[in-house]
């Protein structure tokens, strides 16, 4: 059953820069990497977007590789408020077609 | 506002009632999505809508659900006969369908509608 998996939690300091990676080994060829943040009892905020190599936007960096079956979302200077989950959501190809799947989520805490 | 709108943002109902949520896009965008979410659990893609034609469902969505999207612009979600397992977050998302198939394709998401079945 291809997945797509993050790690469970992160912790950081405020100020510090934080790197939050996702696993998708069956990626679909034609679509897009995306990025998004959720506070409790909210939707997702889109983050950033991108299909290779490195997309920099006013709030995050992201970073995939050739072969692109992980992709690391980067925060540069975390504050206080950036404490949320964090998902990717990707096409996973299952064949013929491919399908909407969001990562397990990273729920990022950060303190002073 | 002009971003996605999902009413009702709290519905509480009894098992094997009928419940119904409305979903109201950005204005120009074509397509809609429909996603559940379980608490400690990522969004789980239920169906979307490119202009008023459902492309595609998952084999979440069963017998008891259905999507509409009549006009092309706001969608429905029904589920009927609900069970204690429906209780969740339903999320909607729209975006512009991309122009080529290397296109970005941005889902914007509403506040979701809280589902509780007693």
């Amino acid at each position: 059953l291809a997945k797509t998996t993050q790690p469970i939690s992160m912790d950081s300091y405020e100020g510090q820069e934080v790197n939050i990676t996702c696993s998708h080994n069956n990626i679909a060829t034609n679509d897009y990497i995306t990025w998004y943040q959720q506070f409790p009892s909210q939707g997702p905020r889109f983050i950033i977007q991108g299909y290779k190599t490195k997309v920099t936007n006013e709030v995050a960096s992201l970073f995939i590789p050739a072969d692109r079956k992980s992709s690391t979302l980067s925060l540069p200077r975390v504050s206080l408020s950036d404490t949320a989950v964090y998902y990717c959501l990707v096409a996973l190809s299952t064949g013929t077609a491919s399908k909407l799947t969001f990562g397990t989520g990273t729920r990022l805490q950060v303190t002073l | 506002d002009t971003g996605v709108s999902q009413n009702p943002r709290h519905k509480i109902t009894k098992r094997g009632q009928n419940v119904t949520f409305r979903c109201d896009p950005i204005s120009e965008h074509n397509r809609l999505y429909w996603y559940r979410q379980t608490l400690g659990q990522g969004p789980e893609f239920l169906t979307y809508f490119q202009n008023e034609a459902q492309l595609e469902k998952s084999r979440l969505l069963s017998d008891r659900f259905s999507a509409e999207r009549p006009k092309g612009s706001f969608s429905t979600l029904e589920i009927q006969r609900t069970e204690q397992g429906d209780s969740a977050m339903y999320l909607c998302a729209s975006s512009l369908a991309p122009v080529t198939l290397a296109s970005k394709n941005i889902q914007y998401f509403g506040a979701g509608t809280r589902l509780s079945v007693l």
